[in-house]
């Protein structure tokens, strides 16, 4: 079993509809990274946290400590938010244990 | 500013022969990662330095791979007589401090091929 798991592995969604990727790790972590890679391959931090609610615009990240979860949600997804999405524990200093990643496909 | 920069950004050689993998991080971050990333998958951690210490080399997967980073800045990643299996985006990220407060920013990652 990953230390990091993540679900769904794909997924698909028509514009405008609010999407959930969810994330379960099983290692002891300073904070749980959400990023994001781009079709190009580039890769693109979008939350760090280590307790309750983060907001960036329409991401929305959460994590539950004691149930060791953590979920990212889109709100009124687009078809540019069509991307790779992968959660990651970091542990101390920073070393970051990848989940297996999600591609998320947004459709017009 | 400029972001983390690698180079370089594909490489391709013949079983047996030895690469650098530069990485150049963003200006004054004390913290680098190397990580590896085979198609498909998600990256995967192979070492960590604290200015120039290489504090965590636990996930360079043999003797063949090694990784130094001397002023403190531009880091090299060498892997001896590749093999096939060594085919992967190699990548690089920095942090301004410690990794587990702080941001990581990714570089663009180097293709390495081993035909």
């Amino acid at each position: 079993k990953n230390e990091v798991e993540q679900s769904p592995q794909n997924l698909t969604a028509q514009e405008g509809e609010f999407i959930t990727i969810n994330c379960s790790y099983s290692v002891g972590i300073s904070a749980l990274h959400w990023l994001q890679q781009h079709p190009g391959g580039g890769i693109v931090s979008l939350f760090m946290l280590s307790s309750g609610k983060k907001k960036h615009g329409r991401l929305i990240a959460t994590i539950n400590i004691q149930e060791k979860h953590s979920s990212l949600h889109i709100t009124a997804s687009h078809p540019r938010d069509s991307a790779v999405y992968i959660c990651a524990a970091g542990t101390s200093y920073g070393k970051l244990t990848f989940g297996q990643g999600t591609i998320l496909t947004v459709h017009p | 500013g400029a972001g983390v920069s690698q180079s370089p950004r594909y490489k391709v050689t013949k079983r047996g022969q030895d690469v650098a993998l530069r990485c150049d991080p963003i200006s004054g971050h004390v913290s680098l990662y190397w990580y590896r990333q085979a198609l498909g998958q998600g990256p995967e951690f192979l070492t960590y330095f604290n200015y120039e210490a290489q504090q965590d080399k636990s996930g360079l997967p043999n003797d063949r791979f090694s990784a130094e980073r001397p002023e403190g800045s531009i880091s090299t990643l060498t892997i001896q007589r590749t093999e096939q299996r060594d085919s992967a985006m190699y990548r690089c990220a920095s942090s301004l401090q410690r990794g587990d407060t702080d941001t990581q920013y990714f570089g663009p990652g180097t293709r390495l091929t081993v035909l």
